[in-house]
């Protein structure tokens, strides 16, 4: 069956470090990965999309990883701030052309100070 | 330039009531999705338009859900009869373009959480 697996425990991260959340799949081979952020109370906000051919993204302290072979996504916060706790969502391409979007569980992630 | 507006933002019903929420996309934007998420879930797919055209609604419990998009801009989902298992955040996402060639990001709505007793 088609799985989307995040990091089910909440990851705690001392402020100033970097946050590594992790995205695995199965039974899926997707054309793009996205990652939004979810703040409670709150609709997802789209951070940032990776496609099948890109190795990696980055855009400011964000840096994304896609391994088609692993199957994999990995989403770095550099200098992470207690700002950036929120819960953290990999979502990529299931099929019916290019628009049908399915949703992982998310990672929720804590910053302490 | 206002985002996806969604309402009501809260709603409490007693099962077997029915219930609507409203959704109003992003101007010009041609793709619409309903989400629901349960607590501690990641959202998942209820139905998706391509203006006013359903072109996926596999998800969709189609016994006592329904949902319209009429001219292609405004959505409402509905439920009739409201079950126990109905509670969860239904979110509506609008997105620019559409098809095959289409990688672009979804904007979400803040949500309408239902609450069923």
């Amino acid at each position: 069956s088609q799985k989307i697996e995040q990091n089910s425990e909440a990851l705690n991260i001392q402020e100033g470090k970097t946050a590594t959340l992790t995205c695995n799949y199965t039974n899926y081979s997707p054309a793009y990965l996205q990652w939004y952020r979810q703040d409670p109370g709150r609709g997802p906000v789209f951070l940032l999309l990776i496609r099948e051919n890109e190795k990696e993204k980055r855009k400011e302290r964000l840096k994304v990883t896609f391994d088609t072979t692993l199957k994999q996504s990995l989403f770095h916060i550099t200098a992470s701030q207690p700002a950036d706790s929120a819960t953290y969502l990999c979502a990529l391409n299931s099929g019916g052309g290019a628009d049908g979007l399915t949703f992982g569980k998310g990672t929720h992630l804590i910053i302490q100070p | 330039e206002a985002g996806v507006v969604q309402s009501p933002r809260y709603k409490i019903i007693e099962k077997k009531q029915p219930v609507a929420f409203w959704c109003n996309p992003i101007s010009g934007h041609n793709t619409l999705y309903w989400y629901r998420q349960n607590l501690g879930q990641g959202p998942e797919l209820l139905i998706r338009y391509e203006n006013e055209e359903a072109v996926d609604d596999s998800q969709l419990p189609k016994d006592r859900f329904s949902a319209e998009r009429l001219k292609g801009v405004d959505s409402t989902l509905k439920i009739q009869p409201a079950e126990l298992g109905d509670s969860a955040v239904y979110l509506c996402a609008s997105r620019s373009g559409g098809g095959r060639a289409s990688t672009g990001e979804l904007f979400f709505g803040e949500g309408s959480r239902l609450t069923v007793l």
